[in-house]
């Protein structure tokens, strides 16, 4: 089955700076990579997801870079402000098929 | 639409004992799975769905039953609970055809003494 691992798993940045997780997935057939940011006692909700046909994605603060010959992808966060603080997690599928998570990253942005 | 919905949202059983976790979602999605999160391990996929009449198994499936036999429900089966089942348990839906999202519930935790 898929592996998706994801560093760090800790990160802690001053508020304005920017933040970046990487994670990185073992199969190729993986097509699809969501990510989730997940607040303290409550469900994971997705913030950005990105294609295999597509290199990188933005939404406004939030950006996803995809490297597929790589096989890794990359959450980046600009101008990071204290309720960006929470655990994200990214994911890797295949169309209509099975999930698999990475680990998570606790993210503090330090005001 | 009220989206996923699962019941109860905490619960505490002993060794042994065996329970149902309920959940159903109104967005006419055809995919469902029940994860677990445990600290440090992220989220991992215990059984899903694709379908009414169409279960498989995920990750870490042993110790849970599922069924399907309707669109909206996916009822998670502990036959003996066990203390490593004590963990927090999502259920997602999603469309299946167009590799979309999932939508989470709010989650249950359980603790198995």
């Amino acid at each position: 089955g898929e592996n998706v691992e994801q560093h760090p798993s800790t990160l802690s940045v001053q508020e304005g700076d920017s933040a970046v997780i990487k994670c990185t997935y073992s199969d190729s057939a993986s097509n699809y990579f969501p990510w989730y940011k997940q607040e303290l006692g409550k469900r994971p909700q997705l913030i950005i997801d990105i294609r295999s046909n597509v290199g990188e994605k933005k939404d406004q603060r939030i950006a996803v870079t995809l490297n597929k010959t790589a096989k890794h992808f990359s959450l980046h966060i600009t101008e990071t402000q204290p309720e960006d603080s929470a655990v994200y997690f990214c994911a890797a599928s295949i169309t209509g098929n099975q999930f698999y998570f990475g680990t998570g990253t606790s993210l503090t942005v330090i005001p | 639409n009220a989206g996923v919905t699962q019941t109860p949202k905490f619960q505490v059983l002993k060794t042994g004992q065996s329970m149902t976790l309920q959940c159903a979602q109104d967005m006419n999605h055809e995919y469902m799975s029940w994860y677990r999160q445990d600290p440090g391990m992220g989220l991992r996929l215990i059984h899903y769905s694709v379908g009414a009449g169409i279960t498989d198994q995920g990750e870490v499936p042993n110790g849970y039953n599922v069924s399907r036999s309707t669109t909206e429900d996916f009822p998670l089966r502990l036959l003996s609970a066990a203390p490593s089942q004590t963990s927090v348990y999502f259920c997602a839906s999603s469309y299946q055809d167009r590799g979309d999202t999932q939508y989470f519930g709010p989650g249950t935790r359980l603790t198995v003494l």
